[in-house]
């Protein structure tokens, strides 16, 4: 079964530096997804894309994080300068349409010191 | 406000024992509810939607308007039930936009 590729799947990184998440849904889906969960917490939506364009970005901080999808295939998500706070799960997620059923990748672990 | 309450982030049943897993909503409209489960080294993955209203795992939830609830109920839990379990709401924006509770770790002991 074809699954949504996340990379890397742990990044440790100082406060302040730039950190760069990447994800690859599958292929052929349209809707694309960046959650973000703390620890002890539930995923918490950062983004949604449509193809390319952006659809929801209510809760992306956007000082310091910035996502993009070129060409509306796969996703980056930016983190510049990362904070203790930062710290957390960044879960990516794609589906044919925003009404269908979710897949969820690995995740990325980023730990910021 | 938009909100999904687990009230309780452990619990710990023995193999065989019935299992409800609680969940509560706020949402001024008609949303869509789920269940997510994460096992062991495993991805998140969905359990089941309340419009489906079918059975998966001999897992089934209904959806209560008027308590305003959605819970997980198994009669008899297995071992291979323990994992993680995520309530969780799309509202009517047509976004597809999920909004999760805290989760439930279910330990199911032998």
């Amino acid at each position: 079964e074809a699954e949504v590729a996340q990379s890397p799947r742990y990044k440790i990184t100082e406060k302040s530096q730039a950190v760069a998440f990447w994800c690859d849904p599958i292929s052929g889906h349209a809707t694309l997804y960046w959650y973000r969960q703390i620890l002890g917490q539930g995923p918490e939506l950062l983004v949604q894309f449509q193809d390319e364009s952006v659809v929801d970005d209510s809760q992306l901080p956007k000082d310091r994080f910035s996502a993009e999808r070129l060409k509306g295939v796969d996703s980056t998500l930016k983190i510049q300068p990362a904070e203790l706070g930062d710290s957390a799960m960044y879960l990516c997620a794609s589906s044919l349409a925003v009404d269908r059923k979710k897949y969820f990748g690995a995740g990325t672990r980023l730990s910021v010191l | 406000a938009q909100r999904v309450t687990q009230p309780e982030k452990l619990l710990s049943v023995f193999k065989g024992a019935p299992v409800e897993l609680k969940c509560n909503y706020s949402y001024s409209g008609s949303p869509e509810l789920f269940w997510y489960v994460q096992y062991s080294r495993q991805r998140l993955q969905l359990l089941l939607r309340h419009i489906s209203r079918e059975s998966i795992k001999g897992f089934t939830a209904d959806l209560n308007k008027g308590e305003t609830s959605f819970h997980l109920k198994k009669p008899f839990a297995q071992e291979e039930d323990s994992a993680m379990y995520y309530c969780a709401l799309s509202g009517s924006s047509n976004t597809g936009k999920l909004i999760f509770g805290q989760g439930t770790t279910l330990q199911v002991k032998p």
